[in-house]
């Protein structure tokens, strides 16, 4: 199994502008999350898909953020109208179904930065 | 709102030393992981407690969780740089969610 893999790894972006980062999780995992994760801090949970179904989002996911796994297969975050307080890194994990398969695996992140 | 807490926060020892890092909830957890975080890198699973009381090893690392599964610590043995990172537990509660500790930076100096 090829691990999860998150692209861009690296972006760099002017206040306002639109950015859309692409996570592939592990193959046939159901489960995929993604996290925020701000210097000095542990990672914060925005959201999660089982399939394509978009389970869970947590209050820090704005109406200008959006996720999607249409397939449900990879997934996309799109960030809209970027403000500076969304520099962070941005982490993607996926998990398999087992009923005791409780491990996240996490993808190397997409560092954002708005200046 | 479940919070985690780790300690200590930074910790900075010479090679060969042991070292113990904690992570303490007023709530229960469901199962437990540890991970470890590289700079500009994305956190690497070391370990998963489910059980409380469970104790598991990883060469020199050493797990436990405690009996209430409220806590979990890491023991690390005759610390090497290589061990050198951010370690962070993260607890699943009662969703499919992690919650995070803030972590614990770990220098190992040769």
């Amino acid at each position: 199994d090829t691990g999860v893999s998150q692209d861009p790894r690296h972006k760099i972006t002017k206040r306002g502008q639109n950015v859309t980062f692409r996570c592939d999780p592990i193959s046939e995992h159901n489960r995929l999350y993604w996290y925020r994760q701000t210097l000095g801090q542990g990672p914060e949970f925005l959201t999660y898909f089982q399939n394509e179904a978009q389970l869970e989002k947590s209050r820090l996911l704005s109406d200008r953020f959006s996720a999607e796994r249409p397939k449900g297969s990879f997934s996309t975050l799109e960030i809209q109208r970027t403000e500076q307080g969304d520099s962070a890194m941005y982490l993607c994990a996926s998990r398999g179904q087992g009923l005791d398969s409780y491990e996240q695996y996490f993808g190397p992140g997409t560092r954002l930065t708005v200046t | 709102t479940q919070l985690l807490e780790q300690s200590p926060q930074f910790l900075s020892i010479q090679e060969g030393e042991n070292l113990t890092v904690y992570c303490n909830s007023s709530s229960v957890f469901s199962s437990l992981q540890w991970y470890r975080q590289e700079p500009g890198e994305g956190p690497v699973l070391l370990v998963t407690v489910v059980t409380g009381g469970e104790v598991k090893k990883l060469k020199r690392l050493t797990f436990q969780f405690g009996d209430a599964r409220k806590d979990s610590s890491l023991h690390i043995t005759a610390a090497q740089p290589g061990d050198t990172g951010l370690y962070l537990c993260a607890g699943r509660y009662n969703t499919d969610k992690l919650i995070f500790g803030t972590g614990t930076r770990l220098q190992v100096f040769p």
